[in-house]
């Protein structure tokens, strides 16, 4: 298995300019979760799916942050406009939970987003 | 969710034990402890999970005593390479862990 995949890996844009990430989930895990961590604020949880659903989106910041999860095997999350305080590592993480009570994350390398 | 609080850093010699607690004081009764790894530039890593007492695998042990208000990671004979973030997680199936800023560890030479 590959694993979870991201693209792009780095990401250098303008302030303003519109920034869509993309994530490849482990094929057969029903859940799907996208991170973003900063020196000052950690891993934060962002938004999560199961089967495609958004299930919890409280953690986007604001409007300008969107996800998507169009099937079981592709996600975007979109910032527009992006601002230098987007500038961090985010992170993919898919699950096969809800199976059973125990829950394991597997992350993708991330993408180091750096707007200027 | 379990809130968790563990050490911002901690440092250790290559070669000795390492051991990380975690408190978990309102940890819910079907809530796992799970612990994660993290590199520089490298997503986290799942290390180990348990319910109660010991669990042990190939790179790790945990200790969760009876009351389950706390864990400790036990990682032996640490090397250069064990250097990272450790983060202690609480939850079950139902709900999304969440991170905290987690344990910076530096084995030193």
């Amino acid at each position: 298995d590959a694993g979870v995949i991201q693209s792009p890996r780095h990401e250098v844009t303008e302030m303003g300019q519109e920034v869509t990430l993309r994530c490849k989930p482990i094929s057969g895990h029903d859940y799907l979760f996208w991170y973003r961590q900063t020196m000052m604020r950690g891993l934060e949880l962002l938004i999560y799916f199961n089967n495609n659903v958004p299930i919890d989106d409280s953690g986007m910041p604001e409007d300008r942050f969107s996800a998507k999860m169009p099937n079981a095997s592709f996600s975007t999350l979109k910032i527009q406009p992006s601002e230098p305080r987007d500038s961090a590592v985010y992170f993919c993480a898919s699950s096969p939970i809800g199976s059973g009570d125990k829950e394991t994350q597997y992350f993708g390398p991330g993408t180091r987003l750096l707007v200027l | 969710l379990a809130k968790t609080t563990q050490p911002i850093s901690m440092d250790s010699y290559e070669g000795q034990e390492v051991n990380i607690t975690c408190s978990h004081n309102n940890i819910a009764t079907n809530d796992y402890i799970t612990w994660y790894q993290q590199f520089p530039s490298q997503g986290p890593r799942f290390i180990i999970q348990g319910y109660k007492t010991k669990v042990t695998n190939e790179v790790a042990s945990l200790f969760i005593p009876a009351d389950r208000k706390s864990s400790t990671l036990s990682l032996p004979r640490v090397s250069l390479s064990d250097t990272a973030v450790y983060y202690c997680l609480g939850g079950s199936g139902n709900t999304p862990l969440v991170f905290g800023k987690g344990t910076r560890l530096s084995v030193i030479a």
